[in-house]
This record gives structure tokens, C-alpha cells and sequence, in this order.
């Protein structure tokens, strides 16, 4: 069965700081892979997304994620982190099959604390 | 221009009542989405619509029925309204089923 899986449920780092966000997932062709953020009280908006191609995807606010296949990992990058981007981090996983019906599977998610 | 827009933003009312959520993108795209987020935060997909036609229906209780008047509308319907229905709900819209766009959610309260 589909999964995905993001180990950490809470960090927190300090401002400036780098910040990696871990993702695995359980699927059995290759993936589409999303990262998105959620602000509190906000929707989800996307921050990168892997369908194929390069496996290091930039995406917006500085943000950058790596496909690796054989680990089954989809980790999320930021060199310096910024007191807005405390948020909840999802990780989400899409089927790139033909009979793809755009149903998402999301990690549990990660809530990151930025200290001044 | 909000692409992708939920009516009401809070819901609150008691248990046993039927109530609607109202979503509409102006995005274009041709697939809608429903998911449910609960008080962990977890997402979890319930409903999918292209072009109008049903294509995902997640093992929801059949007090859930998702209607899609055109392709730009999908509406959610919940009858006899439990404790258990207090979440977030979330409306999204995508293209071809590629990256998803959220709406800013739905709380909605039963008491």
C-alpha cells in the first residue's frame, strides 16, 4: 500500500540555521512527489513538486527538495531559515501511472519552530 | 483573485443537522478534490471530481455526498451532522490530476 512517512513530528531550529525535513514513501512505480506548506489557520500551498527529470528540485522561498530513489526519500532543503517559515510541512505522494486519478497520500506532517 | 475559494470559513452547529460547504475555482482545471484534515492534522482525500464525474470516493460515510454542478463547483453535503465530523475540510483543485491547489479550509464545529 501507498505510503508516506515523515519522521519527524516536531523540530526546531534557530534562525539562519539550515533545515532538512525528512520524507519516505512506500510506492510501487515511480512517484510524484509534493512538498507543501500550511500556515496556521491557512490552506496548503505548494512548495515543489518531482514528477521526473532532475531529482533536485528548486522550489519557492529558497526552498529545495531531492528525489532519491533508492532510499525512497523526498527530503526537504533550506539553507537559512527565515522566522516565517514556521509552519507545518507536508509531504505528499501521487501516482505517475496513466490511471492516475490525482489522489494524493500525505505524511503526517512536521511542524517547524523557528527561534529567534 | 482567489483561485481556489470555500464557503463558510467556520462552521459551527449541533449534532444531527445537514450542512454544505461550498467550493469553486476559477483556475480552469478539470479535476476537484474534498479532504478531510483531522484535529492531529492528518489529510486525508475523500472525494474527487473530473469534469463533473465522480472518480475517487474514499471509504466515506455515505452521510457525505459530494455534488459537481459544473467543473468549476464542488460542493459538500453532510447529513445527521456527529461529534466525529468536527474537522478541517479542505477543497482543492488540479489539471490533468497534476499538482493540487488548496483552498484556505473549512472549520467546522459540531456540538
Amino acid at each position: 500500500a501507498q505510503s508516506v512517512t515523515q519522521p519527524d513530528i516536531h523540530i526546531t531550529v534557530s534562525e539562519g540555521a539550515s533545515l532538512e525535513l525528512r520524507c519516505n514513501y512506500s510506492y510501487g512505480a515511480t512517484p510524484y512527489l509534493f512538498w507543501y506548506v500550511q500556515s496556521p489557520g491557512q490552506g496548503l500551498q505548494l512548495l515543489l513538486k518531482y514528477f521526473s527529470g532532475d531529482t533536485l528540485v528548486q522550489g519557492i522561498k529558497g526552498f529545495e527538495a531531492e528525489f532519491k530513489r533508492s532510499q525512497s526519500s523526498f527530503n526537504l532543503r533550506k539553507p537559512s531559515v527565515h522566522w516565517s517559515d514556521a509552519a507545518e510541512y507536508f509531504c505528499a505522494v501521487g501516482s505517475s501511472l496513466s490511471s492516475n486519478t490525482g489522489k494524493l497520500i500525505f505524511g503526517q506532517g512536521t511542524t517547524l519552530q523557528v527561534k529567534p | 483573485d482567489t483561485a481556489v475559494s470555500q464557503t463558510p470559513k467556520y462552521l459551527v452547529t449541533q449534532m444531527g443537522n445537514d450542512k454544505s460547504i461550498k467550493c469553486e475555482q476559477n483556475l480552469g482545471h478539470d479535476t476537484m478534490y474534498w479532504y478531510k484534515q483531522d484535529s492531529k492534522k492528518f489529510l486525508k482525500i475523500m472525494f474527487s471530481y473530473n469534469n463533473k464525474e465522480l472518480i475517487i470516493n474514499e471509504t466515506v460515510p455515505n452521510r457525505f455526498s459530494p455534488k459537481s454542478p459544473d467543473k468549476a463547483h464542488l460542493n459538500l453535503h453532510i447529513n445527521s451532522l456527529e461529534l466525529g465530523d468536527s474537522a478541517v475540510y479542505f477543497c482543492a483543485s488540479s489539471q490533468d490530476r497534476g499538482e493540487q491547489f488548496f483552498g484556505p479550509g473549512t472549520r467546522l464545529t459540531v456540538l
